[in-house]
């Protein structure tokens, strides 16, 4: 199984800055199978990047996503009151997925 | 637009099986690019995948779990379904059915439902 880690475990930025979000794995992640969610207090996650930097529909280009092998991060430019929220990596590589702990951005 | 809406007792008791329902409205379980899948959050917790199913009843399954879920299709109601055995206290958690094109990411989920074990 693929261990993902995640760093900070809290994040505590003022609007208009700039968030670095990153997830460890244990092991490469094929072909850049990792995809980053956005879970707001209450609701569902929401899909923000998959395969490792491509956007979902909808998403804002504020929202971007880079790396490979054990090494990915998300990164938010210019933070809003809106990005409260925990973030989750998630890799579908093998048949086994896995999702990291998470990381709450706290917004000042 | 692909809307997936869970269902099933908010309430199980310790020992008993967890049973839950997702239907899918705006598109078709019988889609050969999606798999379906459940997932899982502790309360405060982070998220945990429990398994997939594809339309032809093609199944997999978290190791962890393996041994006590079943994940099922009914393409004539086009639902699939989830059904824990012998639950615990562990088991509480918000259960989510998603959709993930070709068994990758998890691009649309439904709005969760509270599972509590407790007698």
């Amino acid at each position: 199984e693929i261990v993902l880690t995640q760093s900070p475990g809290t994040l505590s930025l003022s609007p208009g800055e700039r968030a670095t979000l990153s997830c460890r794995a244990s092991q490469s992640v094929s072909s850049s199978y990792l995809a980053w969610y956005q879970q707001k207090p209450g609701q569902a996650p929401r899909l923000l990047i998959s395969g490792a930097s491509s956007r979902a529909t909808g998403i804002p280009d504020r929202f971007s996503g880079s790396g490979s092998g054990t090494d990915f991060t998300l990164t938010i430019s210019r933070l809003e009151p809106e990005d409260l929220a925990v973030y989750y990596c998630h890799q579908y590589g093998n048949s086994s997925v896995t999702f990291g702990q998470g990381t709450r951005l706290e917004i000042k | 637009q692909v809307q997936l809406q869970e269902s099933g007792p908010g309430l199980v008791k310790p020992s008993e099986t967890l049973s839950l329902t997702c239907t899918v409205s705006g598109g078709s379980v019988s889609s050969g690019s999606a798999y379906w899948s459940w997932i899982r959050q502790p309360p405060g917790k982070g998220l945990e995948w429990i398994g997939y199913i594809y339309y032809t009843g093609s199944t997999t399954y978290n190791p962890s779990l393996k041994s006590r879920v079943t994940i099922s299709v009914d393409t004539s109601k086009n639902q699939f379904s989830l059904k824990v055995r012998s639950v615990t206290a562990a088991d509480t958690a918000v259960y989510f059915c998603a959709r993930a094109p070709y068994a990758t990411c998890f691009d649309s989920w439904g709005q969760g439902t509270l599972v509590t074990v407790s007698s």
